[in-house]
């Protein structure tokens, strides 16, 4: 069964406007972690942001918040105000724990483009 | 601090030829992950490691794919005999320890592709 799901290949937003990248996850655990990162063209992974499922606070790292709704399941990437090189592809990812395995498991990802 | 490093960056070997890839962690970090990526796919994990040990290698392949990560030295990541479905981007990451809040930092990857 999947873990994490991103049902949107791909996002398409206007500079300077707010967008949201949809994740869902599956986990009997009480206890893990999720985690977005950013995929530009040029290949590299860039961590962007964490959520905890015991935090009872969103998660917010300047443009980027994570809202968080455990009783559905869901994880969404919040960016304010996009930028032109905010246009990447973006991952979901989320680790189990602890106790469970230390790996992260990703989404297939949303890629994001943003138009001037 | 240097961050995780990678090398090399792009690799091309013909069927049937080894692949080595290499990765240095972050400075401070014992814990290393081996994820690989298909095109127009998610990152897939691979291996996790410490010095000197295997702690999960259940996404690795059993046959002609092996791991280390040595008391010194960066972490290899060792392909033997490859085909081209092995055609991927090879990504490591690194933490310092193992709690679920500890965000793993990924290299630039290796992008390793069979002719």
């Amino acid at each position: 069964a999947q873990k994490i799901t991103q049902t949107q290949p791909g996002m398409f937003v206007q500079e300077k406007e707010a967008v949201t990248l949809d994740c869902t996850y599956d986990t009997s655990d009480q206890s893990y972690g999720l985690f977005w990162y950013k995929q530009p063209s040029s290949g590299e992974m860039i961590f962007l942001i964490y959520q905890g499922s015991y935090d009872e606070q969103n998660a917010t790292e300047g443009r980027y918040s994570l809202n968080f709704q455990k009783a559905r399941k869901s994880a969404n990437l919040v960016i304010s105000a996009s930028q032109l090189g905010d246009s990447a592809m973006y991952f979901c990812a989320m680790r189990e724990g602890p106790g469970g395995s230390e790996k992260l498991v990703f989404g297939k990802g949303t890629k994001l483009t943003v138009n001037p | 601090n240097a961050g995780v490093m990678q090398n090399p960056r792009h690799l091309v070997r013909r069927r049937g030829q080894e692949a080595r890839l290499r990765c240095s962690p972050m400075k401070g970090h014992s814990h290393v992950y081996w994820y690989r990526q298909l095109p127009e796919e998610g990152l897939k994990f691979m291996v996790y490691l410490q010095k000197e040990n295997i702690i999960d290698e259940s996404g690795m392949p059993k046959e002609r794919f092996s791991a280390e990560f040595p008391k010194e030295g960066p972490s290899i990541l060792r392909i033997q005999q490859v085909v081209r479905g092995d055609s991927a981007a090879y990504f490591c990451a690194s933490s310092p320890r193992t709690r679920r809040t500890d965000t793993q930092y990924f290299g630039p990857g290796t992008r390793l592709t069979v002719l």
